[in-house]
Order: structure tokens, then C-alpha cells, then sequence
């Protein structure tokens, strides 16, 4: 019963190039969530998807940062011509649609922009 | 706008006491409330979690309180072990939301 997978596990771009975050949910979960955490600061929600659609986009930034979760295949958190900001550990979680609560996490990418 | 805040950024336990471990929250609307923990390159893991509609929560090792008037909660850890030397994350939910607060975190360090 495979978890959250996430890929890559470390992400390196140079300041301009384009980031692609995916994610797999466990087996029987719908919904997808992506948080971000900057260092030494907690996790921030950003988007939260259900297949083909958007629910709660409250915590993306307004521009570069897109995320979609197709009919078929992972998750994508797409984030556009990267700038150093953007260094951070994003978090992909799933759950059920029966128990919003029962959440359970990826191991996360961390993207370094140099 | 922190409506999920951890006071204490750290904290340092002999092996075998109690941790505990302090949450406040401001939103009203807030009705769930979990602990995670997280080693470092991993994800958050889930711990435990209360519902509103008690004031404490028991699993094994760790229980949870709730004081909803003062809105606070506390984690403890008894006895303390050193697996335990992680970040400690509350987090909440809103009614009918799926969308988690998180709390900054508190560093635990158990000391053998």
C-alpha cells in the first residue's frame, strides 16, 4: 500500500527555468493538497485539487505558480521562471473524500533555485 | 494573520519525563485539531488528533488537550524517548474545510 509519492526528491534550477512538482495520492484518496515550506517556518497551504479540478487555490501565489490534477496521471505543481524565493520544501498530501481529516503526506520535493 | 501559532520553537527533555508541547489558536471556526511530527527530509507524519467536541484525547504515549475558552491545546509526550527528537507541528481545520493551519513548529530534543 504504497503512500504520498512525490518526484523528484530535489529539485535544482537556475533563476528563469520552469519547475514541475509531482504527485501520486495513496490509493483511494481524491483529493490533493500542496503546501510550502519556507526554512524555519511552518507549512502554508496553497492549492487543494480534486481530479480535473481546482477547490481552493487561496494560498498560490497569483502569478507563475499553477497546479493541476488530471483524469489520469500525478498531480503537477508547475512553477514558471523560477526566481530564489521559490527555494523551499513543497509538501503533496491526499486524502479520502469521506474524512477530510485523515491526511497523510509525501516526503516532499526540495527545490533550490541558484 | 497567524491563527495557529507555537510559542516555543524548542524544547529540551531528559529521556523518561513528560514534553510538553503548546498550541493557541485565534478562529473560532477551527472544530479539529492535529499533531504531526516530522524528521527532517521527510513529510509530516500524523499523530494524534481531537475533535472540538471533547477536551482530551489518549494514545498511548501521547495525549491531547483541549481548552476551547482559552483556545488552546497541549500535546504530551510520556515518557519522553529519543525517536521522539523531531519538529513537532499542531495544525487545525475548519468546519467542513479541508484546508490545514499549521502552527510553526516546536523543535523537541530528547537527551538519553
Amino acid at each position: 500500500n504504497a503512500g504520498v509519492m512525490q518526484n523528484p526528491r530535489h529539485l535544482v534550477r537556475r533563476r528563469g527555468q520552469e519547475a514541475r512538482l509531482r504527485c501520486s495520492p495513496m490509493k483511494g484518496h481524491s483529493h490533493v493538497y500542496w503546501y510550502r515550506q519556507l526554512p524555519e517556518e511552518g507549512l502554508k497551504f496553497m492549492v487543494y485539487l480534486q481530479k480535473e479540478n481546482i477547490i481552493d487555490e487561496s494560498g498560490m501565489p497569483k502569478e507563475r505558480f499553477s497546479a493541476e490534477f488530471p483524469k489520469e496521471g500525478p498531480s503537477i505543481l508547475r512553477i514558471q521562471q523560477v526566481v530564489r524565493g521559490d527555494s523551499a520544501a513543497y509538501f503533496c498530501a491526499s486524502s479520502p473524500a469521506k474524512d477530510r481529516a485523515r491526511y497523510t503526506f509525501g516526503s516532499g520535493t526540495r527545490l533550490t533555485v541558484v | 494573520d497567524q491563527q495557529v501559532k507555537q510559542n516555543s520553537p524548542s524544547l529540551s527533555v531528559q529521556e523518561g519525563r513528560i514534553s510538553i508541547l503548546n498550541c493557541d489558536y485565534t478562529n473560532s471556526m477551527f472544530d479539529y485539531f492535529l499533531w504531526y511530527k516530522k524528521y527532517p527530509a521527510e513529510g509530516p507524519t500524523f499523530l494524534i488528533s481531537i475533535s472540538s467536541i471533547k477536551d482530551k484525547n489518549e494514545d498511548g504515549r501521547f495525549t491531547v488537550f483541549l481548552n476551547k475558552s482559552a483556545k488552546h491545546l497541549s500535546l504530551h509526550i510520556v515518557p519522553s524517548q529519543p525517536g521522539d527528537s523531531a519538529v513537532y507541528f499542531c495544525a487545525a481545520l475548519k468546519a467542513a474545510g479541508n484546508k490545514l493551519t499549521f502552527g510553526g513548529g516546536t523543535r523537541v530534543l530528547v537527551k538519553p
